[in-house]
């Protein structure tokens, strides 16, 4: 089975500053796909970015990126410009590559921007 | 697009009595959708996947005869809190997944936080 790891329960940051979230996974599948998502105070699970394994090139979405080392099963989130509406919880996300749709989630880390 | 609700977002029911509530995906046809359960300051806990048309798979641990899915159709999903216990006061999500979507994705709910009292 598959596991993902957050070892960062709490993280915080300055506004304007740059911060770094840790995921590592454990699979055996080679194809399979990760993702990171936001949990605001309001509960609403937002998607920040995917990452498809199969694709070397790192995904980023504006001032969200990743690094994705698939040989040491690691999914960082790097978020520059921290701003106060980034304060949330982040979970690590899985899913494999087959057709079942399942997300293995890590326990998440909680991030807060300060002023 | 890829829009999902949940319905009702907070509901309040006594002990010993039933609640429903409702998952639907507002642009999009969903054949799967997620049941999750999420504790304060916790994970989200998957419960069930459903898929239109058949019985719900439940993980480990879940009461199927407690927490009843119903996958109706392709645009709903019903979550049945049978018999409400003060224990089952939580925070439940859902989320569906895209009928040949290519994103992989799952498209979650705001989320119905349920107290039982």
């Amino acid at each position: 089975a598959q596991t993902v790891t957050q070892s960062q329960p709490e993280m915080s940051v300055q506004e304007a500053e740059t911060v770094t979230l840790s995921c590592t996974y454990d699979t055996s599948e080679s194809n399979y796909y990760l993702f990171w998502y936001k949990q605001p105070p309001s509960r609403q699970m937002i998607l920040v970015i995917r990452q498809e394994a199969y694709k070397q090139q790192n995904a980023t979405e504006n001032r969200f990126s990743v690094n994705f080392q698939k040989a040491a099963k690691s999914f960082s989130l790097k978020i520059s410009d921290s701003q106060l509406g980034d304060t949330a919880m982040y979970f690590c996300a899985f899913k494999g590559g087959g057709s079942n749709y399942k997300l293995t989630f890590g326990k998440g880390t909680l991030l807060t921007v300060n002023p | 697009g890829a829009v999902v609700s949940q319905h009702p977002s907070r509901v309040i029911c006594k002990s010993g009595t039933s609640v429903k509530i409702e998952c639907r995906s507002l642009d999009f046809q969903a054949t799967t959708m997620f049941w999750y359960r999420q504790f304060p300051k916790q994970s989200l806990m998957l419960m069930a996947t459903s898929n239109e048309g058949s019985k719900a798979t439940y993980e480990q641990g879940v009461e199927k005869d407690k927490f009843l899915i119903n996958h109706a159709s392709l645009t709903l999903s019903t979550l049945t809190v049978t018999s409400a216990h003060p224990e089952d006061s939580s925070f439940y999500i859902c989320s569906a997944t895209e009928a040949g979507g290519a994103r992989h994705e799952q498209y979650f709910g705001p989320g119905t936080r349920l107290t039982v009292t």
